[in-house]
């Protein structure tokens, strides 16, 4: 159980286009959906948490305009780069949680490695 | 905002007993200890989770204190799979709010398993 898929798995584009990975939980209903961003050889870096039906919240550094995220249903959450620059590439990554648990539990998605050229 | 500190690398020879200690001194009354693993180009994978004494699972024991600064993640007999990146996180989702939320993942350490 606790199935998080992403897709796609990996994505090229070109500079100045726009970029949308898709985020869902499999077999569970996920009130928040967690989106970070990790570079090469480094840690996982937080950059919103989205809450099914209400505006996400970005972590301080985080460009709201240029990752837009949608989170329309329990389900699925979409992380859109737009107008993507060859330094957005980058490994993303989206976890997701349950709402009522005392527990600090998230269950991560495959990832998506995007590369821009 | 609890931290964590860990070491950065640890190497080990398959069959062994592989400890990794992770210390968070400002861990808060709510906060739960949680370690994920994660192997390259993949999400982190979550292997346990405790608040205190000791707890165990098919795959690893978490060590915790009764202070609880600081927690250690015991793999029993370890393999070539099991090298990979082991991150340590403190917190209670609920409390997240923003910057100042409990979702920071640490640097890890990469764990070595030698044949």
């Amino acid at each position: 159980g606790a199935v998080v898929s992403q897709h796609p798995s990996w994505v090229i584009c070109k500079s100045g286009t726009s970029v949308k990975i898709e985020c869902r939980s499999l077999d569970f209903q996920a009130t928040t959906m967690f989106w970070y961003r990790q570079f090469p050889k480094q840690s996982l870096m937080l950059m919103a948490t989205s809450n099914e039906g209400s505006k996400a919240t970005y972590e301080q550094g985080v460009e709201k305009d240029k990752f837009l995220i949608n989170h329309a249903s329990l389900t699925l959450s979409t992380l859109t780069v737009t107008s993507a620059h060859p330094e957005d590439s980058s490994f993303y990554i989206c976890s997701a949680s349950t709402s009522g648990r005392a527990s600090y539990e998230q269950y991560f998605g495959p990832g998506t490695r995007l590369t821009v050229t | 905002l609890a931290k964590t500190t860990q070491p950065i690398s640890m190497d080990s020879y398959e069959g062994q007993e592989v400890n990794i200690t992770c210390s968070h001194n400002n861990i808060a009354t709510n906060d739960y200890i949680t370690w994920y693993q994660q192997f390259p180009s993949q999400g982190p994978r979550f292997i346990i989770q405790g608040y205190k004494t000791k707890v165990t699972n098919e795959v690893a024991s978490l060590f915790i204190p009764a202070d609880r600064k600081s927690s250690t993640l015991s793999l029993p007999r370890v393999s070539l799979s099991d090298t990979a990146v082991y991150y340590c996180l403190v917190g209670v989702l609920r409390d997240y709010g923003g910057s100042q939320g409990n979702l920071i993942f640490g640097k890890g350490t990469k764990l070595s398993v030698k044949p």
